[in-house]
């Protein structure tokens, strides 16, 4: 079964740079979730988007932006990079349906490492 | 205080013992709870969804305490591949963002 897909997995920037990370969900997965995992920490939630529109926000610093497009693949933009960036980024997806009440199963990417220099 | 309360660990354990992971919540409202497995620099994969009435999957039981709010989940005859950082985790808000406790490492040794 297809999973989800993030590219790169791997990304060595310096500080002040700028990065792009993607994510390609479950195909007819509605719904994308970012979660930062810094060393030795549990994932934190960024942010999602529920049929390309933002539907939750967390922890995520105004340098980082992220959308949904509409063949509902993600990018999650991060600017003026820090050392404390470093972490690994996963996307995760799931088909949600939030008027019929449902939920389901968030299915993780493999991660994006960020290294920051 | 965090949402999520997880025992760190680690566990060391023999292959074959018992062991069992609590967590803790504080959101009363919280509706639905699961425990994740992850390896290192892997991504969580789901393990089990937790259920009011306790559910099992093979050697993995997991339960739900909402008057105590803590959820758990116990690992018979453990295997050596066992061995990973088990999450606990919880829906939070209505789009369904996942919060996670701390995890606990589990390593099982011959």
């Amino acid at each position: 079964a297809a999973g989800v897909i993030q590219s790169p997995r791997h990304l060595i920037k310096e500080k002040r740079e700028t990065a792009t990370l993607k994510c390609y969900p479950i195909p007819r997965h509605d719904t994308v979730y970012w979660y930062q995992q810094g060393p030795g920490q549990d994932p934190q939630f960024l942010i999602s988007f529920y049929e390309k529109m933002q539907s939750d926000k967390g922890s995520i610093p105004d340098r980082f932006s992220a959308q949904q497009f509409s063949d509902y693949h993600s990018e999650l933009n991060m600017s003026s990079l820090e050392l404390g960036d470093s972490a690994l980024y996963f996307c995760a997806s799931s088909s949600l349906h939030v008027t019929s009440g449902g939920t389901d199963t968030q299915y993780f990417g493999p991660g994006t490492r960020l290294t920051v220099l | 205080r965090k949402e999520v309360e997880q025992d760190p660990g680690p566990f060391n354990v023999p292959e074959g013992a018992t062991v069992a992971f609590n967590c803790t919540y504080s959101n009363s409202a919280s509706q639905s709870f699961f425990w994740y497995r992850q390896d290192c620099r892997k991504e969580p994969k789901l393990l089990m969804s937790v259920y009011s009435s306790g559910n099992e999957d093979g050697r993995f039981t997991a339960q739900l305490n909402r008057a105590s709010q803590y959820i758990s989940l116990l690992i018979r005859d453990s295997k050596l591949s066992d061995s990973a950082t088990y999450l606990c985790a919880m829906f939070s808000g209505g789009y369904n963002k996942l919060i996670f406790g701390a995890g606990t490492r589990l390593a099982v040794h011959p």
